[in-house]
């Protein structure tokens, strides 16, 4: 049963940037996608762009595009999600997800990172 | 982007009522791509159903999902005090989307 562990909660100043990693457990790492999705306090979730390891590009939502970039380590098994030119609107929950089928980007989530909190304030 | 919108916003229900989601889409879903999930609060989400209405692993049968085109629902037959949370549709016949979330409170 693939495990997602994720790093700890961040604090950082509007204009900064901020990584979070997601290393998953098992096997098959590579032919699986991890998305990112993201929940801001008390609102829904919204997807933010996945990548399958196996084939190393990213697809981005449009609203994240210009300001995210997802990559991918295959010897440690663990994806990363780093947000530029943070602002206020960014404080949320920070989430990976596994896709559900091989090689599939755009696909159902299961199972899913236990979430990082990322808080922009001044 | 496909837009999903999910009514109502809020459906207020006692524990062995019948709880009936729905989730509509801007445009035409293809295959039946919808997923739909739980979330606790407090919690990560859960995935309760794929393909529109194939249980995921573990999932209790009072949960099913129907629908095809643009309207999906997510149906719970006999609510459990532990079924009261909010429940998510999810697209993902292209760059997936979310719809914005039913909260489902015990009236």
């Amino acid at each position: 049963q693939v495990q997602l562990l994720q790093s700890g909660a961040e604090v950082r100043k509007p204009g900064s940037s901020v990584k979070v990693s997601c290393k998953a457990s098992g096997d098959s790492f590579s032919s699986y996608s991890i998305s990112w999705v993201r929940q801001a306090p008390g609102q829904g979730l919204e997807w933010m762009g996945g990548i399958v390891p196996v084939f190393g590009v990213a697809d981005y939502a449009r609203k994240f595009q210009d300001r995210v970039v997802i990559s991918a380590d295959k010897s440690t098994t663990t994806t990363y999600m780093e947000l530029r030119s943070l602002r206020s609107e960014d404080t949320a929950f920070y989430y990976c997800a596994r896709g559900g089928v091989r090689g599939e980007a755009n696909i159902w989530f299961d199972p899913w990172g236990q979430g990082t909190l990322v808080t922009v304030s001044a | 982007e496909i837009v999903l919108t999910q009514s109502p916003g809020t459906l207020s229900l006692s524990p062995g009522d019948r709880a009936t989601l729905s989730c509509r889409a801007s445009q035409s879903v293809n295959y039946r791509y919808v997923a739909w999930y739980q979330q606790k609060p407090g919690q990560t989400p859960r995935l309760l159903i794929y393909g529109a209405s194939s249980r995921a692993t573990g999932v209790p049968d009072r949960f099913s999902g129907s629908g095809s085109g643009t309207d999906f629902t997510l149906t719970i037959t006999t609510l459990e005090p532990e079924d009261f949370a909010v429940y998510y549709c999810q697209q993902y016949d292209s760059s997936p989307t979310f719809g914005q979330g039913t909260r489902l409170d015990i009236k």
